[in-house]
């Protein structure tokens, strides 16, 4: 069975600063990583996803996410906050051959001016 | 965006009474999915769809049903509404192609 673990329900950073949400996964087999970002009364948004190419992703935003196999992670970071980046995150595996995603309970990034 | 608009966007009803929301797609996409999003719990699956009458459930499909009788259309159905079901249900659609989901813009149901 395949899980996630977002560390920090709630993480707050400057305007300018270094943004890192956490995200540890558990898959039996090797997985499928993305990260959602969710703006409020709105769906999710794909902002970047791992599948199995360059471990080192970039995305939409300026985000990117490492795919580090022996930590079983796929951290989310960009390297300068702004404010419309304020939002929710949320981290989700799949299998290879799998048909469904396994999301994280994510977190709230908030900016503070 | 996958062009999946869903129906109602807000509903309020009362406990016991039959709820059916609608989800709709114009991509063509094959797999169809509901997830219900809670405070604290993420996006939780409730029951999914691979084709036209395929389907099948989710981590908390209890006291919910679906129906998909078309490739564009995916029916989620709340038999005799809960309070515990007061949630905000998102549909997503998706591909073969490394299970990426497209979401709606998700329905507000609260049941009182």
């Amino acid at each position: 069975a395949q899980s996630v673990t977002q560390l920090g329900s709630h993480v707050s950073v400057s305007e300018g600063a270094l943004v890192l949400l956490r995200c540890n996964y558990s898959s039996s087999v090797p997985p499928y990583l993305f990260w959602y970002v969710q703006y409020p009364n709105q769906g999710l948004q794909l902002l970047l996803k791992y599948t199995s190419a360059a471990t080192l992703v970039k995305g939409i935003n300026g985000f990117e996410a490492e795919f580090k196999k022996s930590e079983t992670s796929f951290h989310l970071t960009k390297p300068s906050a702004h404010m419309s980046d304020a939002a929710e995150y949320f981290c989700a595996v799949s299998e290879a051959g799998g048909e469904k995603l396994t999301f994280g309970t994510g977190t709230r990034l908030t900016i503070i001016p | 965006d996958a062009g999946i608009t869903q129906s109602p966007r807000h509903k309020v009803t009362e406990t016991g009474t039959p709820v059916t929301l609608r989800c709709h797609q114009t991509e063509n996409h094959r797999y169809m999915y509901w997830y219900r999003q809670d405070p604290g719990h993420g996006l939780r699956l409730i029951h999914y769809s691979y084709g036209v009458k395929d389907t099948d459930k989710g981590e908390v499909s209890d006291g919910y049903s679906v129906s998909r009788s078309k490739t564009e259309d995916f029916l989620l159905t709340l038999e005799s509404a809960t309070s515990s079901q007061t949630s905000v249900y998102f549909c997503a659609t998706g591909t073969n192609s490394y299970n990426e989901q497209f979401f709606g813009p998700g329905t507000r149901l609260t049941v009182l």
